[in-house]
């Protein structure tokens, strides 16, 4: 247990389907990450908040729109996906970033989506 | 790209052995952190050594830093089953202003035979 939890574990979409991933840290850090892992791939940084302001959107199709409503919680909304969406949707949290680098991450177990 | 390449892709040793990963890395980096990852799971943080820092012990881990050569290493000693996983080296650098980002590597499979 990292103290972030990510819901649903499992998810199985249409693409004309819209979800939404949901993230939530327990550990009073500010910054939140969503991370794609798909097979035999590096894992790809999809967004970054710091203390609940965007930092990097790392060219992100707009079918992945996040959401941070504070610094405790981080949503993924999706909408038309496509086949090779399907992968590990992982969210980390870390201490705030600062310009002198970054701090060690935590993450969640992941959202394992399958688009159909 | 600043990406760092874990070597080797994958590692099969007995219990108790000792396992050594490498990680390489092309640009200067503030530190660089290693992870370890269950099947299908999230990520779990095990190190994070600085740049002005050569070596770090954590438990049975021993991680080494060579900024001159732009690589690292992660010895586990007295390895367990329990030690079976996918290990990523991930490196931090400043990417773009005045914003840091960790990189992750391809990893390694780690397999601890019984």
């Amino acid at each position: 247990e990292t103290g972030v939890t990510q819901t649903p574990r499992h998810l199985v979409m249409g693409m004309t389907n819209k979800k939404s991933l949901k993230c939530e840290q327990h550990l009073g850090h500010n910054a939140m990450y969503w991370y794609k892992q798909s097979a035999k791939k590096p894992l790809e940084l999809m967004f970054v908040y710091n203390f609940k302001e965007q930092t990097e959107n790392n060219s992100v199709p707009s079918r992945f729109s996040p959401e941070c409503p504070n610094s405790s919680h981080l949503f993924l909304h999706l909408h038309t996906l496509q086949p090779e969406d399907s992968a590990l949707y992982l969210c980390a949290s870390s201490l705030q970033l600062l310009t002198s680098g970054s701090y060690e991450q935590y993450f969640g177990p992941g959202t394992r989506l399958t688009v159909t | 790209s600043q990406q760092g390449e874990e070597d080797p892709q994958a590692l099969s040793i007995q219990e108790g052995e000792n396992a050594t990963m490498n990680c390489s890395y092309k640009t200067s980096i503030n530190n660089l952190q290693w992870y370890r990852q269950n099947s299908g799971r999230g990520l779990v943080h095990l190190i994070l050594i600085r740049s002005n820092e050569r070596e770090k012990h954590s438990g049975r881990l021993r991680v080494t830093l060579d900024t001159s050569k732009k690589s690292s290493s992660l010895l586990i000693t007295a390895s367990r089953a329990a030690d079976t996983a996918s290990y990523f080296c991930a490196t931090d650098a400043a990417s773009g202003g005045s914003n840091y980002k960790l990189t992750f590597g391809k990893g390694t499979l780690l397999t601890v035979n019984p």
